[in-house]
Parts: structure tokens; C-alpha cells; sequence
């Protein structure tokens, strides 16, 4: 079944260090990856998808299928970057997203 | 496009209340649903639809009801509210059909807090 893991539920950086929020997954065939980010109190966001290949806001996330991975990354976090970021992907032959516990990233002065 | 609009943003229910919580989508979406998200958690799938006058439950359907009687709608209706219900409810929408993509589009969302 599928399943998306993110390990971390919180983490804190400071303002200029990188930042990488870790996003495995279980899934049989070639699954379609995104990244959904929720500033506070607002609504949920896409961020990124893989497919695109695309850098938003800085963020990058790459599709290691080996490791079946999709950390996203940022060299250099900005306290704007803090937020609770969910990894999602659909169920097996199904139009559903399953989402991720979520990470919360504090950014620190 | 407003995009996926909820109402209200706020409630407070007492025990045993009930209420329905609206949400409309103006991208012509197929496909709704209705999470709920408790603090510090992810999201859980209330219920879904795949198409006016069609439902299914998701992973957390106890305590709620949905409807789907046109493509813009679909409320969820608390019966008999409990503490366990207090929550932010977020309902999303998305297209699945030719060139579909699974993205899924978000409400602001409801907090809704049973005392």
C-alpha cells in the first residue's frame, strides 16, 4: 500500500542555513510527488510537484526512486520559510492524495 | 476564479449541536473532499465525492455527513457535536479526467471548536 513518511514533525533553523525536509515513500509504479506548504492559519498550497521540475520560492525537491525519496531543500532559509509542509501522493490507481504528517519549520533570526 | 470557498471561518458549537460547514468550488472540479486537520497533526479524509450525487468515506467519517447535489457544493454536516470534532476542516477540490493531474486545491478552511 502506499505510504508517505516524513520523519521529522519539527525543525528549526537559522535564517541563512540550509534547510532539507525529508519526504520517503512507498508506492508501486511511478507516482506523481508534491509538496504542499501551509502558512499559519491559511490554507494549504501546492509548492512544487516533481514532475515539473521546478524551483519555487527557492525550494527544489528531486525524485530519488533507488531511495524512494523526495526530501525538499533550500540553501538558504528565510524566516518567511516558516511553515508546516506536508509531502503527498496518490493512492495506487486512485485520484486521492495521501499526505504526509507534515514537518513544521520554525526559521530563526 | 474565487477558487474553493468555505463558510464560516470560525464556530463554536456546544455539545450535541449540530452544523454544517459549506464549501464551494468555481473550477468545474470533479472531485471534492473534506479533511480535518487537529493541531499539531496532519490532515485525515473526512469524505470525498467523485461527482454530483456521489460520496464515499474516507479515513475518519464517524460523527459527519456530506452531500453532493451539484458540482459547485459540497457541505458537511456535523450531528451531535463532541470535543473530538474540534478541529480546522479543510475542503479541496480537483480534476481527474484527460491531461488530469492529482493536484488538489484548498479552502481557507474552518476552525470549529466544540465546548
Amino acid at each position: 500500500a502506499q505510504r508517505v513518511t516524513q520523519p521529522e514533525k519539527l525543525l528549526s533553523v537559522f535564517k541563512g542555513a540550509p534547510v532539507e525536509l525529508k519526504c520517503n515513500y512507498s508506492y508501486s509504479g511511478s507516482p506523481e510527488l508534491f509538496w504542499y506548504v501551509q502558512y499559519s492559519r491559511q490554507r494549504l498550497q501546492l509548492l512544487l510537484r516533481h514532475i515539473s521540475r521546478e524551483s519555487i520560492k527557492g525550494f527544489t525537491a528531486d525524485l530519488n526512486k533507488g531511495e524512494t525519496s523526495f526530501h525538499l531543500k533550500k540553501p538558504f532559509a528565510q524566516e518567511e520559510d516558516s511553515a508546516m509542509y506536508y509531502c503527498a501522493l496518490p493512492f495506487a490507481n486512485d485520484y486521492k492524495l495521501s499526505f504526509g504528517a507534515g514537518t513544521t519549520v520554525t526559521v530563526r533570526a | 476564479n474565487a477558487g474553493v470557498t468555505q463558510t464560516p471561518k470560525f464556530r463554536i458549537l456546544k455539545i450535541g449541536q449540530s452544523m454544517t460547514l459549506q464549501c464551494t468550488q468555481d473550477m468545474n472540479h470533479n472531485y471534492m473532499y473534506w479533511y480535518r486537520q487537529d493541531p499539531g497533526m496532519g490532515l485525515k479524509l473526512i469524505y470525498y465525492s467523485v461527482g454530483a450525487g456521489i460520496t464515499d468515506k474516507g479515513e475518519v467519517p464517524n460523527g459527519y455527513n456530506v452531500s453532493r447535489s451539484t458540482t459547485e457544493d459540497f457541505p458537511l454536516r456535523l450531528e451531535l457535536a463532541a470535543p473530538s470534532q474540534t478541529s480546522v476542516y479543510f475542503c479541496a477540490s480537483s480534476y481527474f479526467g484527460t491531461g488530469y493531474s492529482y493536484e488538489q486545491y484548498f479552502g481557507p478552511g474552518t476552525r470549529l471548536t466544540v465546548t
